[in-house]
């Protein structure tokens, strides 16, 4: 099975401060995808990829930045972490964008911004 | 409002009994669905997809499609507990570039 790892899998952070997510996957797939998951919202789409060098916003990109230097890795940034960033964050990588495509998740980050 | 509604949001069925769950999308574009469970805990894992009219059979999972309501149906048989989780449904455009739009999902636990 495809394999996507993030890191950290927990993390406390302060208000105002930095926080950088970080997703590697082994599949050699195109796509990667940054989401979070609420509860009363389900998992939305924050920002995504089709290579190394490319992102693009998804539905909620505001206070996000994303990089992705390279096929396997996929960075999710808060240059400003404020609490409502606190969440859940996962990652996905999935093929070429097709309809056959399944997304692979990894395991997820659970944020704490206080 | 959700582009895509999942019903019911929660759903308790006894052990060896059938589930049925619910997704319709509000997006005329959307033309596939996926099915993804989701254990406590966990990260969604995909279970079924489908892309086409119809029905498709995997096992004791079962998932229905009319592209003309943009409604998809999961049903699993001789649930177990095992079965228990969060089961989301996610729809998708063609051409959009493997995005997908999830739902809420429906919590599935399985008496035994």
């Amino acid at each position: 099975e495809a394999a996507v790892t993030q890191s950290p899998r927990n993390k406390v952070a302060v208000t105002g401060g930095k926080v950088t997510l970080s997703c590697n996957q082994t599949n050699n797939h195109n796509n990667m995808y940054w989401y979070r998951q609420d509860t009363g919202h389900g998992l939305r789409l924050i920002h995504y990829s089709y290579g190394a060098g490319s992102t693009e916003k998804g539905d909620i990109p505001d206070g996000y930045k994303a990089s992705r230097p390279s096929q396997e890795n996929f960075s999710l940034i808060l240059e400003l972490a404020t609490p409502s960033q606190t969440s859940v964050y996962f990652c996905a990588s999935g093929g070429t964008g097709g309809n056959q495509d399944t997304q692979y998740f990894g395991p997820g980050t659970r944020l704490l911004v206080l | 409002q959700q582009k895509v509604q999942q019903s019911p949001e929660s759903l308790i069925v006894p052990e060896g009994g059938m589930a049925s769950l619910n997704c319709t999308s509000s997006d005329r574009n959307v033309d596939y669905f996926w099915w993804y469970r989701q254990h406590s805990g966990k990260s969604p894992k995909m279970l079924m997809s489908i892309f086409s009219n119809g029905e498709k059979e995997e096992g004791r999972f079962t998932v229905h499609l009319n592209k003309a309501s943009l409604h998809t149906s999961l049903h699993i048989r001789d649930s177990q507990p095992s079965d228990s989780a969060l089961y989301l449904c996610a729809a998708g455009i063609t051409g959009n570039t493997g995005k997908l739009i999830f739902g809420l999902g429906t919590t599935l636990q399985v008496q035994p």
